[in-house]
């Protein structure tokens, strides 16, 4: 079974601009979870959806969005990049993305806003 | 608030065990995680253990859960240089849904 893909891999954006992050889940995962990891702040919780819809959310502004297609597969967007989002974006995808459920991890999109 | 913490550094001989600590504040919590992280790489599960559970073992990897103190380690026997990585302690608590809280990282460098 295919594990967690995000693409792109690698990305470098100029402040101001937006960017678009993709993660596909493991085949029959429906959960799907998006983690910021900088050295100063460590791993940080975004958000998660379930079933085309955001059911937890971490405390960022509103720049960080997301959404959940009806196969599951999610995409990020953050606007208005600042230097500070300079980041591994890391997304998780889980069964049914209840507290019992393990969460397994992609290789991460590395983003650096110049 | 909840909170996560390790140590965030540990170096170790080859074929030494390891032992990395972490203490957590949230008593719901339902699982908790160890993950691995290598230079360049994303996460990788390594094991869990339920919270009604005082230890689990997995081949090489022993974790010990103290809940009552809200201490949790994982021992990591005959240790070997590709173990070498940041090991990450994560909680999931009730009703956090894909929520997971981290700790900050150790560091682990073993040494030939």
């Amino acid at each position: 079974k295919a594990g967690v893909t995000q693409t792109p891999r690698y990305l470098i954006k100029t402040r101001g601009q937006q960017v678009t992050l993709s993660c596909s889940p493991i085949s029959g995962h429906r959960s799907v979870s998006w983690y910021q990891q900088t050295p100063g702040q460590g791993l940080q919780f975004l958000f998660e959806y379930f079933s085309e819809t955001q059911r937890n959310k971490g405390n960022f502004p509103g720049r960080f969005s997301g959404r959940q297609f009806s196969n599951s597969r999610s995409e990020m967007n953050v606007s208005t990049l600042e230097l500070g989002d300079s980041a591994l974006y890391l997304c998780a995808s889980s069964l049914g993305g209840i507290s019992t459920d393990t969460q397994y991890f992609g290789p991460g999109t590395r983003l650096t806003v110049l | 608030g909840e909170d996560v913490e390790q140590s965030l550094f540990l170096s170790v001989r080859e074929g030494d065990s390891s032992v990395i600590n972490c203490t957590y504040t949230d008593s719901s919590s339902t699982y908790l995680y160890w993950y691995k992280q290598e230079p360049g790489a994303g996460l990788q599960l390594l094991t869990y253990i339920f919270s009604n559970m005082d230890m689990k073992q997995d081949q090489r990897l022993t974790v010990l859960l103290n809940k009552k103190d809200k201490h949790l380690s994982l021992r990591i026997a005959d240790t070997q240089t590709g173990d070498s990585a940041i090991y990450f302690c994560a909680e999931s608590g009730d009703n956090q849904g894909g929520k997971l809280i981290f700790g900050q990282g150790t560091e682990l460098s073993v040494k030939p």
